[in-house]
C-alpha cells in the first residue's frame, strides 16, 4: 500500500533559520511528488512538485525540495525562516503506475516560528 | 479568477440526518477530486471525477457516501444518516487535466460536526 510519512507532527524553529521539514514514501515505483502548505481556514496550496527531470525542485515561497530516489525521500527546506512560514505542511505522493487517481497525503507537519 | 469554492462552510448536523455538501470547481477544469481531513490528519482520497464521468470511488468509506457530478463542473457530496465519525473537513479540489502530475487547487472546505 502506498503510504506518506513525515517525521515529526511539529517542527519548531527560530525566525531566520533553516527549515527542514521530512517526507519518505513507500514504493519502488517513483512516484510524483507534492508539498501543500495549508493556513488556518484555507485550502491546500501547491509549494512545489516533482514528476521528472531535475531532482532539486524550487517552489514558491523561498521553498525547495530534493527527490533522493536511494532514501526514498522528498525533505522540504528554506534557508530562512519568516513568521508568515507558521503553518501546516503537507507532503503528498501519487504514483504514476495506476491505481487510486487521488494524491496519498501524510499527516502533517505544523511549523512553529519562534520570535 | 475565481478559485475552487465549497458551501456551505461549516454544517452541524444530527446523527442520522442527510447532508449535501457542494463544490465549484475553476471554470473548465475536467477534474474534480473529494477529500476528507479527520482532526490532526493528512486529507484522504475519496473519489475523483473526469468531467462527469465518476472513475475512481476507492477511497468512499461506505454506502452512505454518494457523489455526482451530472453536468461535468458543480459536484455534490451526499453523506446518508451521518455518523459521528462523519465529522471531518471536506475538501474538494480540481485540476484542468486529467488526473497525473497537474497541480490540484483545493477550496477551503467544508467542516462537518456530527452531534
Amino acid at each position: 500500500a502506498q503510504s506518506v510519512t513525515q517525521l515529526g507532527s511539529h517542527v519548531s524553529v527560530s525566525e531566520g533559520a533553516l527549515v527542514l521539514l521530512r517526507c519518505n514514501y513507500s514504493s519502488s515505483v517513483p512516484p510524483y511528488l507534492f508539498w501543500y502548505v495549508q493556513y488556518p481556514n484555507q485550502g491546500l496550496q501547491l509549494l512545489l512538485k516533482y514528476t521528472t527531470g531535475a531532482t532539486l525542485v524550487k517552489g514558491i515561497n523561498g521553498f525547495e525540495a530534493e527527490f533522493k530516489k536511494s532514501e526514498t525521500s522528498f525533505h522540504l527546506t528554506k534557508p530562512s525562516a519568516h513568521m508568515s512560514d507558521a503553518a501546516e505542511y503537507f507532503c503528498a505522493v501519487r504514483y504514476s503506475g495506476g491505481g487510486a487517481d487521488g494524491l496519498t497525503f501524510g499527516k502533517g507537519t505544523h511549523l512553529i516560528i519562534q520570535p | 479568477g475565481a478559485g475552487v469554492s465549497q458551501s456551505p462552510r461549516y454544517k452541524v448536523a444530527k446523527r442520522g440526518q442527510d447532508v449535501a455538501l457542494r463544490c465549484d470547481p475553476i471554470s473548465g477544469h475536467v477534474s474534480l477530486f473529494w477529500y476528507q481531513q479527520a482532526l490532526g490528519q493528512g486529507p484522504e482520497f475519496l473519489t475523483y471525477f473526469q468531467n462527469e464521468a465518476q472513475l475512481d470511488k476507492s477511497g468512499l468509506p461506505s454506502d452512505r457516501f454518494f457523489a455526482e457530478r451530472p453536468e461535468g463542473s458543480v459536484s455534490t457530496l451526499k453523506i446518508q444518516r451521518t455518523q459521528q465519525e462523519d465529522s471531518a473537513v471536506y475538501l474538494c479540489a480540481s485540476s484542468p487535466v486529467k488526473a497525473g502530475t497537474d497541480t490540484q487547487y483545493f477550496g477551503p472546505g467544508t467542516r462537518l460536526t456530527v452531534l
